[in-house]
């Protein structure tokens, strides 16, 4: 069965904390492997990976994937109020065809 | 705003009537996915379409799950005879499809469903 487990559940940080969000995944047929923030609405999209060791940086936000460990990790920098959220993990691939498997979502809250 | 338009925002229906809800995707978008999301969980596949066709419907999607998408543009999904389990936030989102050698999926603003 395809998982995709992400970890902390939760995580309290002051603004300026440095955080790193996990994202492990057995997935069969893996294509790639998205990052989204959600807020009281719809996610949106932040970065997508498909290939191991490469990094994408958006701002403070980075992200890079390990496809020998199944892995994935979300880092934010200098973190401020703004950015509390849910930040989930999906997957493209395994039974679902395109569809995308999500974890269940960190959820971060940036105190000031 | 991501160009992925849902409506209604919020439908509040009794227990045992049908609901429709309407998706109108990014315009050049041919992949149209419909998801559901439950407090604390992610979003769960439902169903999706690749231009009009259908590909593909999770085992979630009971017999009173339907879902259209004619002509390939905007997309409709029913639940018929509605019960309290089905109270969720319905999600849309689209993608390019693979002529673009990539294929983010970019949500809509959702609806939320209370059944009562």
């Amino acid at each position: 069965e395809d998982k995709v487990v992400q970890s902390p559940l939760s995580l309290v940080v002051h603004e300026g904390d440095t955080v790193t969000l996990n994202c492990s995944y057995e997935v069969t047929n893996f294509r790639s492997l998205l990052w989204y923030k959600q807020e009281k609405k719809a996610p949106t999209f932040l970065f997508m990976l498909t290939s191991s060791g490469i990094e994408k940086k958006s701002g403070r936000l980075s992200s890079i994937l390990d496809k020998k460990e199944l892995f994935s990790i979300l880092n934010i920098t200098a973190t401020q109020t703004g950015d509390s959220a849910i930040y989930l993990c999906a997957v493209e691939g395994g039974n679902s065809g395109y569809a995308l498997n999500f974890g269940k979502g960190t959820s971060l809250l940036v105190t000031p | 705003d991501t160009g992925v338009s849902q409506d209604p925002r919020h439908k509040i229906t009794k227990r045992g009537q049908n609901v429709t809800f309407r998706c109108d995707p990014i315009s050049e978008h041919n992949r149209l996915y419909w998801y559901r999301q439950t407090l604390g969980q992610g979003p769960e596949f439902l169903t999706y379409f690749q231009n009009e066709a259908q590909l593909e419907k999770s085992r979630l999607l009971s017999d009173r799950f339907s879902a259209e998408r004619p002509k390939g543009s905007f997309s409709t999904l029913e639940i018929q005879r509605t019960e309290q389990g089905d109270s969720a936030m319905y999600l849309c989102a689209s993608s390019l499809g693979w002529a673009s050698g990539t294929d983010e999926q970019y949500f809509g603003p959702g609806t939320r469903l209370t059944v009562t």
